[in-house]
């Protein structure tokens, strides 16, 4: 059963609008929500992250959205650029399970000049 | 960089032999883990470390092994590789306490092990 869920394998934008990532989450204990770029040959890197008591963060062009009724969270590229192309992650954490994360499949995003 | 290694980069190997795959770190980060990323399924956990000699087992253990003697190193094992176990390896570390951003966990550049 999958907890964490990206439903859009892919999604293609141009360059300078915005990317919107979405996932969504079956688990009601999970309090803490990642956010992880990875690019081709390289291991994934951290991007942003959210807690379960905020429902938004920012930082430079990325925020993430956290709508807890709704199990759902959002990544949002503004504006996009071509160096932006990767594979996104999603990934979420309860307490007290040894920081075990678990990952969505990934969305690639490809972002057009 | 999060001071994380991983050994070898590349591998092939045949079916039937063992393989054991090398995770290290230098940020004394007590926690240690092992995924798997394959086509369509994201990356899934192996096996994770809460410490020297604590480990456990994530959703994907079966056919591996780990070993932590010392808080920098984390090992990987195949006992009978499997081609199954074709897939690249990622090693992750984290500290839970220690930075504002304490559940965050950072990856090593992953061993792409290939079993024929």
């Amino acid at each position: 059963d999958q907890q964490v869920k990206q439903n859009s394998p892919s999604l293609s934008v141009q360059e300078g609008r915005i990317s919107i990532l979405n996932c969504d989450y079956t688990n009601s204990m999970f309090d803490y929500f990642l956010w992880y770029k990875k690019y081709p040959a390289e291991g994934p890197t951290f991007l942003i992250s959210i807690s379960s008591i905020k429902d938004k963060n920012e930082d430079g062009r990325f925020t993430v959205f956290l709508n807890k009724s709704a199990k759902h969270l959002s990544l949002h590229i503004v504006p996009s650029q071509p160096g932006d192309s990767a594979v996104y992650f999603c990934a979420a954490l309860s307490g007290g399970s040894n920081y075990k994360l678990t990952f969505g499949k990934g969305t690639l995003l490809t972002v057009n000049p | 960089d999060a001071g994380i290694t991983q050994s070898p980069r590349h591998k092939v190997t045949e079916t039937g032999t063992p393989v054991t795959l090398r995770c290290h770190q230098t940020e004394n980060h007590r926690y240690m883990y092992w995924y798997r990323q394959d086509p369509g399924h994201g990356l899934r956990l192996i096996h994770y470390s809460y410490g020297v000699k604590d480990t456990d087992k994530g959703e994907v253990s079966d056919g591996y092994s780990v070993s932590r003697s010392k808080t920098e190193d984390f090992l990987l094992t195949l006992e009978s590789a499997t081609s199954s176990q074709t897939s690249v390896y990622f090693c992750a570390i984290t500290d839970p306490g220690l930075a504002a951003s304490t559940d965050t966990q950072y990856f090593g550049p992953g061993t792409r092990l290939t079993v024929l």
